[in-house]
């Protein structure tokens, strides 16, 4: 139980442009989503928090714009990055329900 | 301020033998759960073990044991029979408030690699 979905595992995409990672709760619901990065040979850090029918709580230094979370139904969040830059190249990983199962990441290069 | 300190930023072991990763938390919550996890270069958070505060004894799942020594606020990990592809980072984790669904505060990690 408690498996966590994370599409896609990597992406490449032009400085400009907007991309779209989904994390979906595959046999439970989760009415909170967790979202974090991790640059390279760095730990993960909490971006936000993803609420089921409500906003998101975003951490401090998080710029809410850019990074937008839908989390429209009990088993789908996504975190669309707006506008992407290269500093903004990361791995992206969600986690779901009790937080401690995690989907497979996102990789994420702007180029 | 940091919560959670791994203080060992690479270490060795030699296949086969058993080897410590260390681990120290701060928390004024008296509830507060500890995990930790295995990252393979792939990526993935792979789920190890999980040591609940007011648990009496010892997390143990197979080949892992957390050695959890509350007063000390100190949550090591033990591998035993350390094997080629346990070379992996290490990371401890806590969230306050045991059976929460709050996020996971990380550690630094540590980098284990297993010698043949």
């Amino acid at each position: 139980g408690a498996v966590v979905s994370q599409h896609p595992s990597w992406v490449i995409c032009k400085s400009g442009t907007s991309v779209k990672i989904e994390c979906r709760s595959l046999d439970f619901q989760a009415t909170t989503m967790f979202w974090y990065r991790q640059f390279p040979k760095q730990s993960l850090m909490l971006m936000a928090t993803s609420n089921e029918g409500s906003k998101a709580t975003y951490e401090q230094g998080v710029e809410k714009d850019k990074f937008l979370i839908n989390h429209a139904s009990l088993t789908l969040s996504t975190l669309t990055v707006t506008s992407a830059h290269p500093e903004d190249s990361s791995f992206y990983i969600c986690s779901a329900g009790y937080g401690y199962t995690f989907g497979s990441g996102t990789r994420l290069t702007v180029v | 301020a940091q919560k959670i300190t791994q203080t060992q930023p690479g270490m060795f072991v030699q296949e086969k033998e058993a080897v410590t990763l260390d681990c120290t938390y701060d928390t004024s919550d008296p509830s507060y759960g500890l995990f930790w996890y295995k990252q393979p270069s792939s990526g993935e958070m792979i789920f190890l073990i999980y040591q609940g505060s007011y648990d009496q004894q010892n997390a143990t799942e197979g080949r892992y044991s957390l050695n959890f020594q509350k007063a000390r606020k100190s949550a090591n990990l033990v591998i035993s029979a350390s094997q080629l592809g346990d070379s992996a980072m290490y990371f401890c984790a806590m969230r306050e408030g045991q059976g929460s669904q709050g996020n996971l505060i990380f550690g630094k990690g540590t980098k284990l690699s297993v010698k043949p």
